[in-house]
């Protein structure tokens, strides 16, 4: 099973607009990961936040980890059309792999 | 570096064929993955190799499938024979330590068997 579930699995917004996705895991995790693809490409890494972190910032994305209710959300602020993509979570077990969600289909409208 | 380079971008192949697809992973890279992509199943972790050896092929869906990993610039995912379930996007992906760091993707294979 899944260990990562994004939610929602679709959301569309307006340029200008923040995006906030969730991801929610089922076992404890060494780090959480956040991976953006867009459409006939390869995931790029966006995000790492380990286990004993609570926030951590990256230019318009703000990622936040509860660890007790073993959930993080990705915020992107003021999106652009450029945002449109998939993004994705994945869970570091500390096995030296990562585990990924299904995903977030964000679309951004201009 | 030109990142993790896959081959070929696309394949298409009638069933009962082999299929052979390439990866080369970033220089100095310990750890290189293979993930297979669904819309049904998301992305899941095929095997992964630490030093050119296969530490987990757990995630290998049958003995169809195979393996190898000749050298730390060089890996292949093979299929055979292909069955048209095995239509897929395939991605190859290396990071330098495994756990605790990013991953870096190749571009992925979309693998269609007909």
């Amino acid at each position: 099973s899944q260990q990562g579930e994004e939610d929602p699995q679709a959301l569309s917004i307006q340029e200008g607009e923040n995006a906030t996705m969730n991801c929610s895991y089922k076992t404890s995790i060494n780090n959480l990961q956040w991976y953006r693809q867009n459409s006939g490409r390869g995931l790029v890494h966006l995000i790492l936040i380990r286990s004993n972190e609570r926030e951590k910032h990256s230019g318009r994305l703000r990622v936040t980890l509860d660890t007790s209710k073993k959930s993080s959300s990705l915020l992107i602020t003021a999106s652009r059309a450029a945002d449109t993509a998939s993004y994705f979570c994945a869970t570091d077990l500390g096995y030296s792999t990562l585990t990924f969600g299904k995903g977030t289909m964000l679309l951004v409208s201009p | 570096d030109a990142g993790v380079i896959q081959s070929p971008r696309h394949e298409v192949t009638e069933m009962g064929q082999e299929v052979t697809l390439r990866c080369k992973p970033i220089s100095g890279h310990d750890y290189l993955f293979w993930y297979r992509q669904t819309m049904m199943r998301g992305l899941e972790l095929l095997i992964y190799f630490n030093n050119n050896v296969p530490i987990d092929d757990s995630g290998m869906p049958e003995d169809r499938f195979s393996a190898k990993m000749p050298n730390a610039s060089f890996s292949t995912l093979k299929i055979q024979p292909s069955e048209p379930r095995d239509s897929a996007v395939y991605f190859c992906a290396s990071s330098f330590q495994g756990y605790g760091t990013e991953a870096f993707f190749g571009q992925g294979t979309r693998l269609t068997v007909v």
